[in-house]
C-alpha cells in the first residue's frame, strides 16, 4: 500500500521556469510533511517542511503548498536553476505512531536545462 | 560535527555471504533508521530504533537484523545475502519531535551494495 503518492516521476524544466511536484496522502494522522532533495551519490537532505496547520510555507525559491481537505501538498521551485537538478522526495510522518518514521513518495527526478 | 557516517560506501557480496553495514551519528539523536532505496521505488524503512536497546521492524525487515547498544551506533546486519538485497542503504537519525516542531532526518551518504 503506497501511503504517499508522488507525481510526476520525472520533470524537465527550462532555466528560470517553475518546477511543480505533487504529492497526495490518505492517512489523516500524518502531521508533518517534509521534502528532501537528493543529488546523485548523496543521501537525501531536508529541503523544506510544513505542518498541516498552515497552507503555505516559503523558503527562498522553494514553496510548499498544503491542502488539508484534499490531502495534497506540492513543492514549487521558482526560477529553477540547473543546480536544482536532483531527485526530490516528499514524505509524511505520523507522530502518534511513536517511531516518528517517515513514509516517502517514490521520488521525482528534476532536470533543469539551460 | 560529522553528522551520520556510514561505512563502507560500496560493497560487492556473493550470494549467501553476510556483512554488517555500519552507521554512527555524533549528534546525540535518539531516533535512528535504516532505509533501502531502489530505483523508482523511493525509500523503504527496514528497521528503526527509538533509543539504545530498543529496535523495531519497519516495512521491509526480512533478511536483515539490527542492534542498538549505544546511542551513537546502529549497525545493520545482512545474513545470507540474496540478489534481492542489491540496493543503496541509507542510515538516518533525528531528534524526538517536540510538541510544536518537527525535526527532519539527517541522512548518511549511503552504502551501495551489490549481491552477485
Amino acid at each position: 500500500q503506497q501511503q504517499v503518492k508522488q507525481s510526476p516521476q520525472s520533470l524537465i524544466v527550462q532555466k528560470g521556469g517553475i518546477s511543480i511536484i505533487n504529492c497526495a496522502y490518505e492517512n489523516t494522522a500524518f502531521d508533518y510533511f517534509p521534502w528532501y532533495q537528493q543529488f546523485p551519490g548523496k543521501g537525501p537532505a531536508l529541503l523544506i517542511a510544513i505542518r498541516p496547520d498552515v497552507s503555505e510555507k516559503k523558503e527562498g525559491r522553494f514553496t510548499i503548498s498544503f491542502n488539508k481537505s484534499a490531502k495534497q501538498f506540492s513543492l514549487h521551485i521558482m526560477d529553477s536553476q540547473p543546480g536544482d537538478s536532483a531527485t526530490y522526495f516528499c514524505a509524511a510522518r505520523e507522530s502518534g505512531a511513536g517511531s516518528y518514521q517517515l513514509t516517502f513518495g517514490k521520488g521525482t527526478k528534476l532536470s533543469v536545462i539551460p | 560535527n560529522a553528522g551520520v557516517t556510514q561505512t563502507p560506501k560500496f560493497r560487492i557480496l556473493k550470494i549467501g555471504q553476510s556483512m554488517t553495514l555500519q552507521c554512527a551519528q555524533d549528534m546525540n539523536h535518539n531516533y535512528m533508521y535504516w532505509y533501502r532505496q531502489d530505483p523508482g521505488m523511493g525509500l523503504k524503512l527496514i528497521y528503526y530504533s527509538v533509543g539504545a536497546g530498543i529496535t523495531d521492524k519497519g516495512e521491509v525487515p526480512n533478511g536483515y537484523n539490527v542492534s542498538r547498544s549505544t546511542t551513537e551506533d546502529f549497525p545493520l546486519r545482512l545474513e545470507l545475502a540474496a540478489p534481492s538485497q542489491t540496493s543503496v542503504y541509507f542510515c538516518a537519525s533525528s531528534l524526538r519531535p517536540g510538541r510544536t516542531g518537527g525535526y527532519g532526518y539527517t541522512f548518511g551518504s549511503g552504502t551501495r551494495l551489490t549481491v552477485v
